[in-house]
Formats: C-alpha cells, structure tokens, sequence
C-alpha cells in the first residue's frame, strides 16, 4: 500500500538556517504529494503541494520538488524564522479519491 | 469565512462507555474525511463520506467505529464501549469535492479514555 517516510526530529536549527526535512513515499500509480504544518495549539495547514512529476511546491519561502525518479518530495526552506517552529507533516494522495497517508511528522525548533 | 470545526475539543470518558465527536465542515464541501492521530504520529485515516454515503470506511479499526452524515453536511463519529487505546486526537477534513486535493483541517478533538 501507500506510505510516506520522513526523516525524524526533532530538528533544532539557529535563525537564518537553511533547512531540509526529507520525505520519500511507496505508492502505485502517480500520487499528488503534500506538506502540512501544524503549529503550536493549532490545526494542520496545507503548506504546499505538488500533482504531478518535475512539480515545485512553494509557500511561505518554503519549497519542495516532486522527484518521481527518486519518489522523495524534500521539504526545504533557505532561512528559517522562530515563528517556522512547529511540525511538519509529509502526505500522499493516491490516484482517485483516496484519503492521505502521512508521515509521522517532524518537529522544527528553530532558536534565535 | 467559517473553518472546520469539532467539538468537542477536549472529551474524557471512562472505560467502556459510548463517545459522540462532532465535525462541521466548511460549507459547500461535499467531501468529509475522519483521522485518528496518536501521540507522536502522523493522522491515519479511518473514514471518508462524499455526499451523505460513506465511500470508503476501510480505516476503522474495529466494529466498536461507526460514523454517520445524515444530511451530507455535520458529521458524527460514535466509538462504542470505549477503550484505552482508543485515547488519541481524532481530525476532520473537509474538502470542496472528492477530487479536489486540498483537505482542510478542524482542530481536533482529544478523547482521552481512562
């Protein structure tokens, strides 16, 4: 079946940082990949997503790439802020109407 | 305009007794999605409505898991004779139409069973 597999956290970065959360994912035909974020005390946000090969995904000076040679879709960001610490989620949807699978989250703590 | 919402958003039961968790969508979606996220863990599907009709229910994880949308609108989550591991933070989604990709989230409600 359909899974996704992110690195684990928790990631500790300094301001400014440049960071890169991995995701890879198994899935049969071609899913559409997404980045949610869920910051503290608050619900899961769509961050960013990408339908089909070759895609970027961009939002808030975050960006990640769908690599279907490498079925990664890496999260990265080039200088990250306090107000970006939170968890960051890595999500498929298979072909159709399917559900998403997750990953199981990475927390970002990012220090001034 | 109005977001998802859950209520409620915080429910502590005892061992073996009947929970109703309640999610309003965003009006005007047609599709209506329940997650269970564990502590630590991504969201994992349990069931799926389009329309009143639950189109895929494949996700729950057990009999004791029922859910209804009767008008296509609201929808209930029942967990009958409540277990300890059925302690987690149970998510909504709702989403214009089933093939639209983005899922929009509520805030959850956190069941804790004791």
């Amino acid at each position: 079946g359909n899974s996704v597999t992110q690195m684990e956290g928790p990631v500790t970065l300094s301001e400014e940082a440049f960071l890169t959360i991995n995701c890879t994912y198994t899935a049969t035909g071609y899913p559409s990949l997404f980045w949610y974020v869920q910051y503290p005390g608050e619900g899961l946000q769509l961050l960013l997503k990408a339908t089909k090969a070759d895609d970027k995904g961009s939002n808030k000076g975050f960006e990640a790439t769908y690599r279907k040679e490498t079925t990664s879709f890496h999260l990265e960001k080039g200088s990250v802020q306090v107000s970006d610490s939170a968890v960051y989620f890595c999500a498929l949807s298979g072909s159709g109407n399917t559900p998403l699978v997750f990953g199981k989250g990475t927390r970002l703590s990012v220090i001034a | 305009g109005a977001g998802v919402s859950q209520t409620p958003s915080n429910k502590v039961t005892e061992k073996g007794k009947y929970v109703e968790l309640r999610c309003d969508p965003i009006s005007g979606h047609t599709a209506l999605y329940w997650y269970r996220q564990s502590l630590g863990q991504g969201p994992e599907f349990l069931i799926y409505f389009q329309g009143t009709g639950a189109a895929d229910d494949s996700g729950l994880p057990n009999d004791r898991f029922f859910a209804v949308r009767p008008e296509g609108s609201v929808s209930t989550l029942k967990i009958q004779r409540t277990e300890r591991g059925d302690s987690a933070v149970y998510l909504c989604a709702s989403s214009f139409s089933p093939g639209e990709s983005e899922q929009y989230f509520g805030p959850g409600t956190r069941l804790t069973v004791t």
